[in-house]
């Protein structure tokens, strides 16, 4: 089956980094994105980025540009997120969820079909 | 940037009752939307795509509608399992709703 199993919680001081990971299982790896959302606590849903497993190409969420990274290592079908310059308003979960399907030449996005199960980052002096 | 606005936030109501939540994109996204439902402390849960296509194992009471700027999910039936909070996404910035919470009347 499906899963996607993300690190454990995080507390980090103002201007450090964090880096999430999120390791895929039951499908694919390299066959569909991988989106990353957060979730403030009490708040919506927050889209960050997209990366694509197999190119290693991403799209980010104008509001992270230049402090978010999001990487791959395919042989352990591993993603990970890494937030910089961090503030306490980014004290959040953080999701990884499935994302758009590719095949052939096309790709394909109905939504985000499975998420991982959230990892508390808590930015704090 | 497409903006995304769901009404009602909040949204009270029984057991049985017919619930529509509306999600309104500013600008025309034609009918690339989903919808999710979250319980408190869990992850959501994409219940339908492609703005009316009901994801594989979701009841059929939740159906989703709508095109262009204005979409709505409607639960026909509301089940104590149903009360969470309901966020559409739009496909194209991956923006989401504010969302709705549907809470016991």
């Amino acid at each position: 089956q499906v899963q996607l199993v993300q690190s454990g919680a995080e507390v980090k001081k103002p201007g450090a980094s964090v880096k999430v990971s999120c390791k895929a299982s039951g499908y694919t790896f390299t066959s569909y994105d991988i989106n990353w959302v957060r979730q403030a606590t009490g708040q919506g849903l927050e889209w960050m980025g997209w990366m694509n497993p197999n190119s290693g190409n991403t799209g980010y969420a104008q509001k992270f540009q230049g402090r978010v990274t999001m990487t791959r290592n395919t042989s352990i079908s591993t993603a990970y997120m890494e937030l910089s310059s961090l503030r306490s308003e980014d004290t959040a979960v953080y999701y990884c969820a499935r994302g758009s399907y590719y095949y052939g030449s096309g790709s394909y996005y109905k939504g985000s079909d499975y998420w991982g199960q959230g990892t508390l980052v808590t930015v704090s002096s | 940037d497409i903006q995304m606005t769901q009404s009602p936030s909040t949204l009270s109501a029984s057991v049985g009752d017919r619930v529509t939540i509306t999600c309104r994109a500013s600008q025309s996204i034609s009918s690339w939307l989903a919808w999710y439902q979250q319980k408190p402390g869990k992850a959501p849960k994409l219940l339908i795509y492609k703005a009316s296509s009901l994801e594989s194992g979701v009841p059929s009471r939740f159906s989703g509608s709508g095109s262009g700027t204005e979409f709505t999910l409607t639960i026909s039936s509301l089940q104590p399992d149903d009360f969470a909070t309901y966020y559409c996404q739009q496909y194209n910035s991956y923006r989401f709703g504010g969302g709705t919470k549907v809470e016991i009347k």
